[in-house]
């Protein structure tokens, strides 16, 4: 069965600092992995997503993640926080064969929310 | 304007009253689905619908109903509100996107019951 993980409910970094989001899965097939951003009283917008082709990932607003099969993470890291940056991440895997998972449905993590000193 | 509209986005109610949260999404994408967001459950799979008159329950469907007569219109019904149904609820399109379906969110429906 599919699951996440995400490592940490709150991170707080200082402005100019590296971020570094953790997230572990489970997936029983191949994983399309997923990063989504929540900003305040706003819908889940995309950050980045992994399909098996480059391991490395580049998104938008700086960030990027690296799909490491062996320790079955897929972690999000930005090089410097940016006062703009503090919000809600999650982390998501395709939900397989469940509940329309070929068609998009995901299996999503608890979320971190980050937040960034001045 | 494009993309997908949820209303109401704040709805207070009370135990026992019948609630619908409506849907509308512009691109005419088959697949839709609700999720509810509850802190430190993350979201979780309400309902989803493959295409007009053609729905099938998530992981949490007690509770709700849905319907999908048109393809851009995907509403979601608390029969008989309870305070445990107290949450954020989304609703989401997907579109296929370099390989792989990408979900697209509303901005979400802020529902309180008494």
């Amino acid at each position: 069965a599919q699951s996440v993980t995400q490592l940490g409910s709150h991170v707080s970094v200082s402005e100019g600092a590296l971020v570094l989001l953790r997230c572990n899965y489970s997936s029983s097939v191949p994983p399309y992995l997923f990063w989504y951003v929540q900003y305040p009283n706003q819908g889940l917008q995309l950050l980045l997503k992994y399909t098996s082709a480059a391991t490395l990932v580049k998104g938008i607003n700086g960030f990027e993640a690296e799909f490491k099969k062996s320790e079955t993470s897929f972690h999000l890291t930005k090089p410097s926080a940016h006062m703009s940056d503090a919000a809600e991440y999650f982390c998501a895997v395709s939900a397989g064969m469940n509940y329309g998972g070929s068609q998009g449905n995901l299996i999503f993590g608890k979320g971190t929310k980050l937040s960034v000193k001045p | 304007d494009a993309g997908i509209t949820q209303s109401p986005r704040y709805k207070i109610t009370e135990t026992g009253r019948q609630v619908t949260l409506m849907c509308h999404q512009t691109w005419s994408h088959s697949y839709m689905f609700w999720y509810r967001q509850d802190l430190g459950h993350g979201l979780r799979l309400i309902y989803y619908s493959a295409a007009a008159d053609i729905t099938d329950k998530g992981e949490v469907p007690d509770g709700y109903v849905v319907s999908r007569s048109k393809t851009e219109n995907f509403p979601l019904t608390l029969e008989s509100a309870t305070r445990s149904q107290t949450s954020v609820y989304f609703c989401a399109s997907s579109a296929r996107i370099s390989g792989a379906n990408v979900l697209t969110f509303g901005a979400g429906s802020r529902l309180t019951v008494l």
